[in-house]
């Protein structure tokens, strides 16, 4: 595609549930970051993909958010059991190489309730 | 983490003003960028700097890269309503973008 995508928009869940969100990057790009942003903050770093490995989870909070990149395409955030702190929009970005400019999807708006 | 000292953290200005705002750090990057974020929306990038000293320009933006690898600036020239927004910086190193916590900028028409 033209640009990031992340599916879906907006996602309501209740506390305790498992959550997916799905990241279609720019075609051709190999480096993929998942970032999450809270209200009146700048990103916050997840994870970094090159390729299909996760050459850098330090970003992750705990346990219970975990990322893959099976084909080196796309990429699906995993969260279980949701708490409320959760709540926030979750940014995935794309570039062509290591350290170069990255393009970001609209994210998604997480809310747990 | 790193820190990014982004300012000033908002700023109101006449339309056809020009608009200043800086990003500095204690540590080196090796990459600035400069993004700007409406409402609802993901960041969307302006400006990519890559060399210590690197002047930048992309319409009525201008960025640099500051020659001690740590600071950054970016300059819009007069300004337009559709400007209205929050910028922010984002430094590399290591394997992640540091972000800037962004200046809000509004547009008095």
């Amino acid at each position: 595609g033209a640009g990031v995508s992340q599916t879906p928009s907006n996602k309501v869940t209740e506390k305790g549930k498992y959550v997916e969100l799905r990241c279609d990057p720019i075609s051709g790009h190999t480096a993929l970051y998942w970032y999450r942003q809270s209200l009146g903050q700048g990103p916050e770093f997840l994870i970094y993909f090159q390729g299909t490995g996760a050459a850098d989870d330090s970003g992750l909070p705990n346990d219970r958010f975990f990322a893959v990149r099976p084909e080196g395409s796309v990429s699906t955030l995993k969260i279980q059991r949701t708490e409320r702190g959760d709540s926030a929009v979750y940014l995935c970005a794309s570039s062509l190489n290591y350290r170069t400019e990255a393009f970001f999807g609209q994210g998604t708006r997480l809310t747990v309730v | 983490g790193q820190q990014l000292n982004q300012s000033p953290q908002s700023m109101f200005i006449q339309e056809g003003e020009d608009v200043s705002m800086n990003c500095t750090s204690s540590s080196i990057f090796n990459t600035w960028l400069w993004y700007k974020q409406d409402p609802g929306e993901g960041p969307v990038l302006l400006i990519a700097l890559y060399k210590a000293g690197e002047l930048t320009s992309n319409g009525r933006l201008t960025a640099q890269f500051g020659i001690t690898r740590k600071d950054s600036f970016l300059n819009i020239s007069a300004s337009i309503p559709s400007d209205v927004g929050i910028y922010f910086c984002a430094g590399f190193t290591g394997n992640q973008f540091y972000f800037g916590t962004g200046t809000s900028l509004t547009v008095i028409p």
